[in-house]
């Protein structure tokens, strides 16, 4: 099985700081890795795939990288409305295992 | 437009069974390997079981090998989830999902199951 190492587990950051969460997978998956955000409540809601490609909708300020086993998402800019938790998952050959999830709390 | 929709979520006394379907639509369901994701209340979340396209593998994580059962239909363009053996741990928001070609993820809003006496 491969697994999703997730880190920090939380985060505390102010609005306009520049915050990057990051995701190692157990072996090589290439660029088969998804990003989520997630709000009390609600389902989760995809933001990027194929570790770098924005999904429609979604604010620039929203970036992906990486491949193989580290990856990183990147908020530039931080707004209010990005307080959630951010899940990492892998896709390597189907929606598989996820990341332990990063707390985002906005200072 | 490609929808996936759960059901059979239902209040189950522990030890009990259940079996949960997805209906697809709006794709060719066979030509993808299909998830089954679940949520606990307050938890993360945790991949439970996948099968690929024609049903011949199937994958399941820890914490349900032995007590849950994937399968499909491709005729019908279904999934399910047989889950027996049902414990406090299994309540949870189950969403059937799956990868599309481009890597992307599409998710169903998925089906509450609750195990509780």
């Amino acid at each position: 099985d491969i697994q999703m190492t997730q880190s920090p587990s939380s985060v505390s950051a102010s609005v306009g700081d520049r915050v990057t969460v990051t995701c190692r997978a157990s072996q090589d998956i290439s660029t088969w890795l998804a990003w989520y955000q997630q709000k009390p409540g609600k389902a989760p809601k995809l933001l990027i795939y194929a570790a770098s490609s924005l999904l429609s909708g979604v604010p620039s300020r929203f970036s992906g990288s990486g491949s193989g086993t580290d990856f990183t998402l990147t908020i530039s800019s931080l707004q209010p409305e990005d307080s959630a938790t951010y899940y990492c998952q892998q896709t390597n050959t189907f929606l598989g295992t996820f990341g332990q999830g990063t707390r985002l709390e906005i200072k | 437009e490609v929808q996936l929709l759960e059901s059979g979520g239902a209040l189950v006394q522990p030890g009990g069974s259940l079996r949960l379907s997805c209906a697809a639509s709006g794709f060719t369901f066979s030509n993808y390997a299909m998830s089954w994701v679940r949520q606990a209340p307050g938890k993360g979340l945790e991949w439970v079981s996948a099968i690929s396209g024609r049903g011949g593998d199937t994958y399941y994580g820890d914490s349900v090998k032995g007590r849950f059962t994937i399968s499909r239909d491709n005729s019908k363009n279904t999934l399910f989830l047989q889950m027996n053996s049902l414990g406090a741990e299994d309540t949870a928001m189950y969403y059937c999902a799956f990868r599309g070609t481009s890597g992307r993820g599409y998710w169903g809003q998925g089906t509450l199951v609750t195990v509780s006496s």
